[in-house]
């Protein structure tokens, strides 16, 4: 079974600074990879999706890698701001039909 | 245009009694997806659908969770004779054409059985 694990569990940084979240799965026969955003209370967001046969994707201030063969994405903020305070999700899809999600990473940036 | 909505936003049931947990998705999207969350967690797959066929219910935890789609839009996830370890949000998904399409994701309906 896919397993999909998140490093850190959570992550405080100050206003301004770039992060890295950390993603990592067990089968690398995937779909794709996805990172989501879930404010408190609320549903998924979807951020960014990454084909298999791709290797990034960015969309404003993220990036998002995708390392199939080892196993690994990272998400990358560039100049957080408090507004980004959520928890971030991952999740893979493989031969089955739905996602395989971490844990999450609760993310707070400090103004 | 509207994303997927769930309704009721918030249910509290006691223990034993059914609940019922609807899903309208995306128009025009053929696939759904049912997941629950529970607190801290991530989300687990619970169920998918395709049109009105349901295509994988691998995920249900037990005979008490039935899910339908029976016009292939709307979705009713049914649990019966509710338990504690229900207590969750259940999340409903949605997404075009083929199942490794990008899913999008309602805002989810928090159920506490006391």
């Amino acid at each position: 079974k896919q397993e999909v694990t998140q490093i850190p569990a959570a992550l405080s940084v100050p206003e301004g600074e770039n992060l890295v979240l950390n993603c990592s799965f067990t089968d690398s026969a995937i779909y794709n990879l996805q990172w989501f955003r879930q404010d408190p209370g609320k549903g998924l967001t979807s951020l960014l999706l990454i084909q298999s046969s791709q290797r990034e994707q960015t969309s404003g201030r993220l990036n998002a890698s995708l390392d199939k063969s080892s196993g690994r994405s990272t998400l990358y903020i560039a100049a957080s701001q408090p507004g980004d305070s959520a928890t971030y999700l991952c999740a893979v899809q493989t031969g089955a039909n739905n996602l395989f999600f971490g844990t999450g990473t609760r993310l707070t940036v400090i103004p | 245009g509207a994303g997927v909505s769930q309704s009721p936003r918030y249910k509290v049931a006691k223990r034993g009694q059914d609940v019922a947990l609807r899903c309208d998705p995306i128009s025009g999207h053929v696939s759904l997806f049912w997941y629950q969350q529970a607190l801290g967690q991530g989300p687990e797959f619970l169920t998918y659908f395709q049109n009105e066929a349901q295509l994988d219910k691998s995920g249900l935890p037990s005979d008490r969770f039935f899910a339908e789609r029976p016009e292939g839009s709307v979705s009713t996830l049914k649990i019966q004779r509710t338990q504690q370890e229900d207590s969750a949000v259940y999340l409903c998904a949605s997404s075009s054409g083929g199942s490794y399409n990008e899913q999008f994701f309602g805002p989810g309906t928090r159920l506490t059985v006391l």
